[in-house]
C-alpha cells in the first residue's frame, strides 16, 4: 500500500545504546522530515532532507544522525540514546518544500524509551 | 528564532459547543496550516491558507490567515466526540524556508 511507514512502532532502550528509527514512503517525495513531539513542545524538527544525499539540521539535532541514500527512506540514528531523548519520533514526507504549503504527510510515529 | 504561540493548551467542551483556537507569532509567514492528530497516529492536514486575510472552510472546520500575516485562527462549529485530538498550527515561511509548528491544542469533547 501507499504511504509513510515508521518501524519500529515502539522501542525501550538503554542509555548509551544506539538505536536506528526506519522511516520508508512509496510516494517518491523529495522532501523527508524527522520530528520530536514531546509536551509542551508540540513538533520539532530534528533533520530534514530535500532529495537523496541531501540533508540539514533542524531545530534539536544534537545527539542524532540521518542519511538518505534512497529517496524512499530517511533512518534516523541516535549514536548514544539518552534519557532526554525519551520521545515520540515522527518521519513526514512531501513533494515540495514544508514551508510552501506542501501538506506533510506523516507517519505514525514510533515511540522511544530510553531508559 | 521564529516561534509560534497557539492557544489555549487545553480545552474541554460539550459537545455541540464551537471550539475557537489560534496561534500567533512576532514573525510573518506565508502559508499557515493546521493539522489534527488523532491518539496514536501522525498529524494530518486539514486546512491550508496562503494569502493574507484568506478564510477557508472545510465542514464544519473554518480558518483565517490573519491579515498581518503574524497570526491564525481555527473554528470548529457544533463539536462532536470524534473532534477529540490535538490540533496544531504551523506556520511556514519562505524566507527561512522553514516550517514551525505550535505547541498544539488539546481538545476533549464530552458527549
Amino acid at each position: 500500500d501507499a504511504g509513510i511507514t515508521q518501524s519500529p512502532r515502539y522501542k525501550i532502550t538503554e542509555t548509551g545504546r544506539q538505536v536506528t528509527l526506519m522511516c520508508h514512503q512509496t510516494w517518491s517525495h523529495s522532501y523527508m522530515f524527522w520530528y520530536r513531539q514531546d509536551l509542551g513542545h508540540g513538533l520539532r524538527l530534528i533533520y530534514y532532507s530535500a532529495a537523496a544525499d541531501i540533508t540539514d539540521k533542524g531545530e534539536v539535532p544534537d545527539g542524532y544522525v540521518v542519511s538518505r541514500s534512497k529517496t524512499e527512506n530517511f533512518p534516523l540514528t541516535l549514536e548514544s540514546a539518552t534519557r532526554s531523548q525519551t520521545s515520540v519520533y515522527f518521519c513526514a514526507s512531501t513533494e515540495r518544500g514544508g514551508y510552501s504549503g506542501s501538506p506533510l504527510h506523516f507517519g505514525n510515529g514510533t515511540r522511544l524509551t530510553v531508559t | 528564532g521564529q516561534q509560534l504561540n497557539q492557544s489555549p493548551q487545553s480545552m474541554f467542551i460539550q459537545e455541540g459547543e464551537d471550539v475557537s483556537m489560534n496561534c500567533t507569532s512576532s514573525s510573518i509567514f506565508n502559508t499557515w496550516l493546521w493539522y489534527k492528530q488523532d491518539p496514536g497516529e501522525g498529524p494530518v492536514l486539514l486546512i491550508a491558507l496562503y494569502k493574507a486575510g484568506e478564510l477557508t472552510s472545510n465542514g464544519r472546520l473554518t480558518a483565517q490567515f490573519g491579515i498581518t500575516r503574524k497570526d491564525s485562527f481555527l473554528n470548529i462549529s457544533a463539536s462532536i466526540p470524534s473532534d477529540v485530538g490535538i490540533y496544531f498550527c504551523a506556520g511556514g515561511s519562505s524566507n527561512t524556508g522553514k516550517l514551525i509548528f505550535g505547541q498544539g491544542t488539546t481538545l476533549q469533547v464530552k458527549p
